[in-house]
C-alpha cells in the first residue's frame, strides 16, 4: 500500500491568492482527516470526513477554509484569501471502520505551506 | 474535553540507555490512547495504540507503554535506544469508542547522543 498520499509537499505562496492541498487516503479507509501543525498551537484537527461526508468541521479556524471529499479517493483543503499566519504544516491522515467507529489513523508526509 | 500533557519538552539520552517519555491524559472514561513518532520533515507514525484489555502494550521499534488508570498516564519506555530514535514523540487521546477526534500532546523531542 502507497499509505496517504500528499500533494504538493511544498507550497510557496502569496498573501491573498489562493491555495488548495491535496490527500489520497488509503484505499478502503472510510475516514479521512486534516490536520495543521505550528510551533504555536501544535496539531490541531480541522476537519474529518466519513464516507465522503463533512462530520466535524469545528476545527476550521474561518471561512477562509474550506474542505472537500468528493469521492472517497481524494479531498482536498482549500484556503482563499491566504494569509501569512496561515502558514504551517498540513497532514492528511486516514483510518478505517473499527465496528462502525474510526480506528488508528495513518498519516501523509505532510504539506509545508509558506504564505508570504 | 479530552486533554494531554507531555511534560518534557526535550530530552536527551545516551544510545543503548533507557527512555521513558511522559504522558498524562485528562478524560472522564477510559480512553483510547496513542504515541506517535514524528521524525524531521516526515509526517507521524503509530507507535502502539491501547484500547482496552493488557494494559502494557508492545508496539514497533522496540517500543512499549503502560496504561495506568490510577495515575491518568500512558507512558512510552524503549529499554536501550538506538540514535534513529531521535525524533518527535506524540502522544495522543480519544473518548472511548472512536479514534476519531484525536488531542494531541505538545511533543516531546528526543535527541540521542553517541
Amino acid at each position: 500500500d502507497a499509505g496517504v498520499i500528499q500533494s504538493p509537499r511544498h507550497e510557496v505562496t502569496e498573501m491573498g491568492q489562493e491555495v488548495t492541498l491535496r490527500c489520497k487516503p488509503i484505499s478502503g479507509h472510510d475516514y479521512l482527516f486534516w490536520y495543521r501543525q505550528t510551533m504555536m498551537r501544535g496539531l490541531e484537527l480541522l476537519i474529518y470526513f466519513n464516507n465522503n461526508v463533512p462530520i466535524d468541521d469545528s476545527g476550521m479556524p474561518e471561512d477562509r477554509f474550506s474542505a472537500k471529499m468528493p469521492n472517497a479517493s481524494f479531498s482536498t483543503l482549500k484556503i482563499q484569501p491566504s494569509e501569512p499566519r496561515d502558514s504551517a504544516v498540513y497532514f492528511c491522515a486516514s483510518s478505517g471502520d473499527r465496528g462502525g467507529l474510526a480506528d488508528e489513523q495513518y498519516f501523509g508526509p505532510g504539506t509545508r505551506l509558506t504564505v508570504t | 474535553a479530552q486533554s494531554v500533557t507531555q511534560p518534557d519538552i526535550h530530552i536527551t539520552v545516551s544510545e543503548g540507555a533507557s527512555l521513558e517519555l511522559r504522558c498524562n491524559y485528562s478524560y472522564g472514561a477510559t480512553p483510547y490512547l496513542f504515541w506517535y513518532v514524528q521524525s524531521p520533515g516526515q509526517g507521524l507514525q503509530l507507535l502502539l495504540k491501547y484500547f482496552s484489555g493488557d494494559t502494557l502494550v508492545q508496539g514497533i521499534k522496540g517500543f512499549e507503554a503502560e496504561f495506568k488508570r490510577s495515575q491518568s498516564s500512558f507512558n512510552l519506555r524503549k529499554p536501550s535506544v538506538h540514535w534513529s530514535d531521535a525524533a518527535e514523540y506524540f502522544c495522543a487521546v480519544a473518548r472511548s469508542g472512536t479514534a476519531s477526534k484525536l488531542t494531541f500532546g505538545t511533543g516531546t523531542r528526543l535527541q540521542v547522543t553517541l
